[in-house]
């Protein structure tokens, strides 16, 4: 099966400060990886994806940024939180190529203050 | 640029009746795929129907696909208060690695 960990659950951060959310996979090998933004009432943005280690690509040019460490690790960062980055944000991986589903993690509630 | 939209509706149904929702995208795809969402949780993927596909049944889930109209709906008959949650479509464009998902229609499901 595929687990997906998101940490924190919850978050409340100043405008300014830094950001690193962690996504961890479990139960596969070489996933696309991707975070996704959901502000409320709204669907899904697309931020970032991965299909490798090392390898990442923006769908949207903000002050956010990605990483993947680890073939199973994607991390969203910030240097300087705005208050248009408070959301909703999910991680997701996608097992094979085509016709596949995505599986999500349970996301990160972002709130900027 | 975002693909799969639904018409923003909010459902508000008696358990038993049925749901019916639409989504419309612009490109050509690979496949069409719906998503259910409980409040504050993650997404969970229902049915994938491929573009050479025109219906596909799932349990109480019914999904048709119009490629020619661009446009997909998804049927949930006999409701049930547990199927409150918002539904999103999400279509998988050829060439892609990624979904681009609509903006979610709210079901609310009195009983």
């Amino acid at each position: 099966s595929q687990t997906i960990h998101q940490w924190p659950a919850t978050l409340v951060q100043p405008v300014g400060s830094p950001l690193s959310l962690e996504c961890t996979v479990e139960g596969t090998s070489n996933p696309n990886l991707y975070w996704y933004r959901q502000a409320a009432g709204r669907g899904l943005q697309l931020l970032f994806y991965s299909v490798g280690i090392g390898q990442i690509s923006s769908e949207v040019p903000q002050n956010l940024s990605a990483s993947r460490p680890q073939d199973r690790q994607f991390i969203l960062s910030s240097k300087k939180l705005l208050l248009s980055d408070s959301g909703f944000y999910l991680c997701a991986q996608r097992v094979g190529r085509g016709n596949s589903p995505l599986h999500f993690g349970n996301g990160t509630r972002l709130t900027v203050t | 640029s975002q693909q799969g939209e639904e018409d923003p509706q909010a459902l508000s149904i008696q358990e038993g009746e049925n749901a019916t929702m639409n989504c419309s995208y612009k490109t050509s795809i690979n496949n069409l795929q719906w998503y259910r969402q409980n409040s504050g949780r993650g997404l969970v993927h229902l049915i994938l129907i491929r573009s050479n596909e025109r219906e596909k049944h799932s349990g109480r889930l019914r999904v048709t696909l119009d490629t020619s109209k661009k446009s997909s709906s998804l049927l949930i008959t006999a409701s049930r208060a547990a199927d409150t949650a918002s539904y999103f479509c999400a279509t998988d464009a050829k060439g892609n690695n990624r979904l681009a998902f609509g903006k979610g229609n709210q079901v609310v499901v009195i009983p």
